[in-house]
């Protein structure tokens, strides 16, 4: 119940393109669903992050989509750029600890 | 400002001794966590300090690892006896009041 779980593992774009990763969960406390970009020798990084009192969220070239019905999210990464190639972590969390919960991560390679 | 720094970046050391971490979090954030990131287990939550609080250690994956946090600032993750499994990146994040946990780069520790 407490898992989160991510595909693809890996994905490759061509750039210009689109990169989707989806999401699943089961636990229905989780109330923040934050994405976590991390390059080689780095810790992750925050990207973005929504609650389930959305069905979407914007940031400039990224979005997340959220359905909560579903139990499902996933982040589309428009125009990508090879400097957007690293690896992308979506996570959840719930109550006052905020402790995450990573899915298993993607390796995205935007190819010039 | 500084981000959230780790010591050593890397650590070799030989199955049976014991290692100690240290994280110096964002000044002013009250929350602190550590993570462990390993190729075979992901990304995984293992120990979380707010405040005067009592942690919560629920992610600990034995009784060899311990962590403290000394006036509410610089953290020490410690493990006894170190195995070779135990191999992997240990992360420290920190969070102020919000619900973003900014991650230091990790230490890298390895048991031979």
């Amino acid at each position: 119940q407490q898992q989160v779980k991510q595909s693809p593992q890996s994905l490759i774009v061509q750039k210009g393109g689109i990169s989707i990763i989806n999401c699943a969960y089961e636990n229905t406390a989780f109330d923040y669903f934050p994405w976590y970009q991390q390059f080689p020798g780095k810790g992750p990084a925050l990207l973005i992050a929504i609650r389930p009192d959305v069905s979407e969220k914007k940031e400039g070239r990224f979005t997340i989509s959220f359905n909560k019905s579903a139990k499902q999210f996933s982040l589309h990464i428009m125009d990508s750029q090879p400097g957007d190639s690293a690896t992308y972590f979506c996570a959840a969390t719930w109550g006052a600890t905020n402790k995450l919960i990573f899915g298993t991560g993607t390796l995205l390679a935007v190819q010039p | 400002g500084a981000g959230v720094s780790q010591s050593p970046s890397n650590k070799v050391t030989e199955k049976g001794k014991d290692v100690e971490l240290r994280c110096d979090p964002i000044s002013g954030h009250t929350a602190l966590y550590w993570y462990r990131q390993s190729l075979g287990q992901g990304l995984e939550f293992l120990i979380y300090f707010q405040g005067n609080s009592a942690p919560d250690k629920s992610g600990l994956p034995s009784d060899r690892f311990s962590a403290e946090r000394t006036g509410g600032s610089v953290s020490t993750l410690t493990i006894q006896r170190t195995q070779q499994e135990d191999s992997a990146v240990y992360l420290c994040a920190s969070r102020p009041s919000g619900d973003t946990q900014y991650f230091g780069p990790g230490t890298r520790l390895t048991v031979l």
